[in-house]
């Protein structure tokens, strides 16, 4: 059975203290890997497409990386507003469900100043 | 590009009755997905359609929801009828797809739903 699971559920840190969230996926053949944010009371916010091993993308102070079993969000010197819930989700090979995608419980960020 | 749009916003209603809602994809995106999002459960995809035919609908809980895409700018699930374990938030999201790519999804804003 096609499984995501992130790691840790909830991790508080200080401003500027960087740290990893992770996602681990157990997937008949992967497609794509995705990063989204989720801030209180609003919907899924789009943050990276991973598709390949070794991949890597940026945006200001987050850095998303793949290998074949997992994915990492770092965070660098994170700022309060860098709170919110990110989730990660995996899109599965196969032509019944090409579009569909399967999430993770999600990591809960808080950002203390 | 206004985004995905979805109404209402917020719905409270009675156990037994039906709810309905809707949902606008953005413009040119040609894939369309509704979610529910519990505590429990996190985030389900209830059902998807691609170029306004339901590709997958493994994921509606049962007979009581029903979802239809009439044209490729609105979509609408209903719920028929109504049970208190309904209440949660329900995302709708499009997306572009082609043959051999996927491209990310993007929500909207979901309806908080509570039936009583």
């Amino acid at each position: 059975e096609d499984q995501v699971t992130q790691s840790p559920e909830a991790l508080r840190l200080q401003e500027g203290e960087s740290s990893s969230l992770n996602c681990s996926y157990t997937v008949s053949g992967l497609r794509g890997l995705f990063w989204y944010r989720q801030d209180p009371g609003k919907g899924p916010e789009f943050l990276f497409t991973l598709y390949s091993a070794g991949e890597e993308k940026e945006k200001e102070r987050l850095k998303a990386t793949l290998t074949k079993k997992e994915s990492f969000l770092h965070i660098t010197a994170p700022k309060p507003e860098d709170s919110a819930t990110y989730l990660c989700a995996v899109q599965v090979e196969g032509s019944s469900n090409t579009g569909k995608l399967i999430f993770g419980q999600g990591t809960t960020l808080q950002v203390k100043p | 590009d206004a985004g995905v749009i979805q109404s209402p916003r917020h719905e409270v209603t009675e156990m037994g009755q039906e709810v309905t809602l809707r949902c606008k994809p953005i413009s040119g995106h040609n894939s369309l997905f509704w979610y529910r999002q519990t505590m429990m459960r996190g985030l389900e995809l209830l059902i998807y359609f691609n170029n306004n035919v339901p590709i997958d609908d493994s994921g509606m809980p049962e007979d009581r929801f029903s979802a239809k895409m009439p044209n490729a700018s609105f979509s609408t699930l209903k719920i028929q009828p109504s049970e208190p374990r309904d209440s949660a938030v329900y995302f709708c999201a499009s997306s572009r797809t082609l043959t051999s790519r996927n491209y990310e999804q993007y929500f909207g804003p979901g309806t908080r739903l509570t039936v009583t």
